[in-house]
């Protein structure tokens, strides 16, 4: 596609609930990254996949957060035992190379009430 | 650790006025530079980014930056601000390495009177 594709746009899950979000990278782009960005807060590093494999988790709040990208295309971050501060605006970026050269999507913003 | 600070939490400027934002950080070596804009609703943009050579980065929109080592700065400006800037602005570092991941600050959202 022409951009970066993130699904849904809006997720309103109870607290204790499993989540699922999807990011579409641009076709061809080897590295993607996953950041959250909280209110008031710039975003913040969760997780790097270079093709299939996670090259750097280091930012993974805690072992309920899970990201999988198995053909090196789309990815997807898994929230389980979700709780009222995982709420925030999820985002996903994709780059073909160079530092901070990404294209970011427009996020899923993630409500747990 | 490496860190990014943007002292200015909202700016408001007038229409055809001039714009500095602020940006320092902390970083042991020179770091790679980055300015994003973000307008409601959409992701984030890359408006400019400096690695070495010139110090004075321009980017897309009319934006520029400066790169100051003895500062420790990187601040954005713009000679003449338009209404369609109003956004929020972050600045990043970026520490390179094997993952890329930038570090970012906590945005300036600028507001644009007419």
């Amino acid at each position: 596609g022409a951009g970066v594709s993130q699904t849904p746009s809006n997720k309103v899950t109870e607290k204790g609930k499993y989540v699922e979000l999807r990011c579409d990278p641009i076709s061809g782009h080897t590295a993607l990254y996953w950041y959250r960005q909280s209110l008031g807060q710039g975003p913040e590093f969760l997780i790097y996949f270079q093709g299939t494999g996670a090259a750097d988790d280091s930012g993974l709040p805690n072992d309920r957060f899970f990201a999988v990208r198995p053909e090196g295309s789309v990815s997807t971050l898994k929230i389980q035992r979700t709780e009222r501060g995982d709420s925030a605006v999820y985002l996903c970026a994709s780059s073909s190379q160079g530092v901070g050269d990404y294209t970011f999507g427009s996020g899923t913003r993630l409500t747990v009430v | 650790a490496q860190s990014v600070t943007q002292p200015d939490i909202h700016i408001t400027v007038s229409e055809g006025a001039s714009l500095e934002l602020r940006c320092n950080y902390s970083y042991g070596a020179t770091p790679y530079l980055f300015w994003y804009v973000q307008s409601p609703g959409q992701g984030l943009q890359l408006l400019l980014k400096y690695f070495s050579g010139d110090t004075l980065v321009q980017g897309i929109k009319g934006f520029e930056a400066e790169f100051k080592r003895s500062q420790s700065s990187f601040n954005l400006r713009k000679p003449s601000v338009h209404w369609s800037d109003a956004a929020e602005y972050f600045c990043a570092v970026g520490p390179g390495g094997a993952t890329n991941k930038l570090i970012f600050g906590t945005g300036t959202l600028l507001a644009v009177q007419p």
